[in-house]
């Protein structure tokens, strides 16, 4: 098993561009998230996705969409690069460990700049 | 939005130093669940408590929950150079949200 992938591992931008992080996971996990982690801020929590078409905002969604159209993938689209979307990016796949509560298996990131 | 403070931010110390990291809460938590994230890499999970009171051991590493469910702590004993990293706290729910860290540097 590979696990939770990202790609790619850094990206530069200028401002007013547009791209998209991928993440995919090969452990057959219904819910998937996305998160972006800043100095002092710990993690927050961008969009998540409870199984394939299902898609819901969490805490900082502006500027980011998303999609869900299998079980493994799960992209996040920039689609118009702003400063303050330098961060690093991190993908999470997880399960039912027991009765609601989910295990959380994280990616490696995206580090992204934008200029 | 659930209000998770972690402290201390930051936390140098000796090989072999026992320590105690918080994570604190302005309501109850659900469940909480303790990461240690290394540089350059993702979170990895160590340990999920649900019941107040709840104390687990993972070798070196205890972890508790506040009787009230509204803290946590994490206290390694006799710290080793691998213990160094990030570690986060994160209530969960139908979404996560996560403390803002505490970062241990063991040295050698």
């Amino acid at each position: 098993n590979a696990g939770v992938t990202q790609t790619p591992k850094f990206q530069v931008l200028k401002t007013g561009q547009s791209m998209t992080l991928q993440c995919a996971q090969d452990m057959n996990h219904e819910y998937m998230s996305w998160y972006r982690q800043d100095p002092g801020m710990g993690l927050r929590l961008i969009h998540y996705s409870v199984g394939a078409g299902i898609t819901d905002q969490g805490e900082v969604p502006n500027g980011y969409n998303v999609s869900r159209s299998t079980t493994e993938d799960f992209p996040l689209r920039l689609l118009s690069a702003a400063p303050s979307q330098t961060s690093v990016y991190f993908c999470a796949s997880s399960y039912d460990q027991t009765g609601g509560i989910y295990e959380q298996y994280f990616g490696p990131g995206t580090r992204l700049t934008v200029t | 939005t659930q209000l998770l403070e972690q402290s201390p931010q930051f936390l140098s110390i000796q090989e072999g130093e026992n320590l105690t990291v918080y994570c604190n809460s302005s309501s109850v938590f659900s469940s909480l669940q303790w990461y240690r994230q290394e540089p350059g890499e993702g979170p990895v999970l160590l340990v999920t408590v649900v019941t107040g009171g709840e104390v687990k051991k993972l070798k070196r590493l205890t972890f508790q929950f506040g009787d009230a469910r509204k803290d946590s702590s994490l206290h390694i004993t006799a710290a080793q150079p691998g213990d160094t990293g990030l570690y986060l706290c994160a209530e969960t729910g139908n979404q996560f949200y996560f403390g803002t860290g505490t970062s241990l540097t063991v040295i050698p």
